[in-house]
């Protein structure tokens, strides 16, 4: 089984600093990774996924995110945040292994920007 | 393309009133998924299904119930609905491709059990 933890609950910037989301991860076997973004009184939708390759993952709106397997983590950042990245973000994990159909999130980080 | 779609948006419920949450995905995906999201925890599963006519129980699947009559479709039914399910839900669809496909989600519906 896997299991993830956010380590962030809520996390405050100010419009156009940096930010970075914090994401462990727990697992007996290779996984998959995502990172998930859910505006106000919306569903979720993927920001960026890890499957294999290159451990820095670029997804969109301006987000990267970088795999590194021995410290099982996968950090979400952003350089310079908008108002409109006022949001709770999900680190989610999925094993590879072919017959596991589930994925797994983390409690979820909100994140305020302000002016 | 509507993608994903959920109905009712918003339900209130006494306790012990059942009632079915519609999820319909327009983009032929075999497998589908019913979460529900309570504040600092999450998504967490209740049931998903694989194809039409299969369903499995996820991590908090007491007191629902699921059906996939047809590929497009995914209920979930609540036949005695207790506060303790009172939550956003969720449904999701997917590919499957190795497991690496995205999942995409509906819009949600609010439920409150009095």
């Amino acid at each position: 089984a896997q299991s993830v933890t956010q380590l962030d609950s809520q996390v405050p910037v100010f419009e156009e600093a940096p930010v970075e989301l914090r994401c462990n991860y727990s697992s007996s076997v290779s996984v998959y990774l995502f990172w998930y973004v859910q505006y106000p009184n919306q569903g979720l939708q993927l920001l960026l996924k890890y499957l294999s390759g290159s451990t820095l993952v670029k997804g969109i709106n301006g987000f990267e995110a970088e795999f590194n397997k021995s410290q099982t983590s996968f950090h979400l950042r952003k350089p310079s945040v908008h108002i409109s990245d006022t949001a709770e973000y999900f680190c989610a994990v999925r094993s590879i292994i072919s017959n596991d159909y589930k994925l797994s999130f983390g409690a979820g980080t909100t994140v305020t920007v302000r002016a | 393309n509507a993608g994903v779609t959920q109905t009712p948006k918003f339900r209130v419920l006494k306790t012990g009133q059942s009632m079915t949450l519609l999820c319909a995905q327009d983009m032929n995906h075999e497998y589908m998924y019913w979460y529900r999201q309570d504040p600092g925890m999450g998504l967490r599963l209740i049931h998903y299904s694989v194809g039409e006519g299969t369903t499995a129980k996820g991590e908090v699947p007491d007191g629902y119930n699921v059906s996939r009559l047809k590929k497009q479709n995914f209920l979930l039914g609540l036949e005695s609905a207790a506060p303790s399910q009172t939550s956003v839900y969720f449904c999701a669809s997917t590919h499957w491709r190795g497991g690496s496909d995205t999942q995409y989600f509906g819009p949600g519906t609010r439920l409150t059990v009095l």
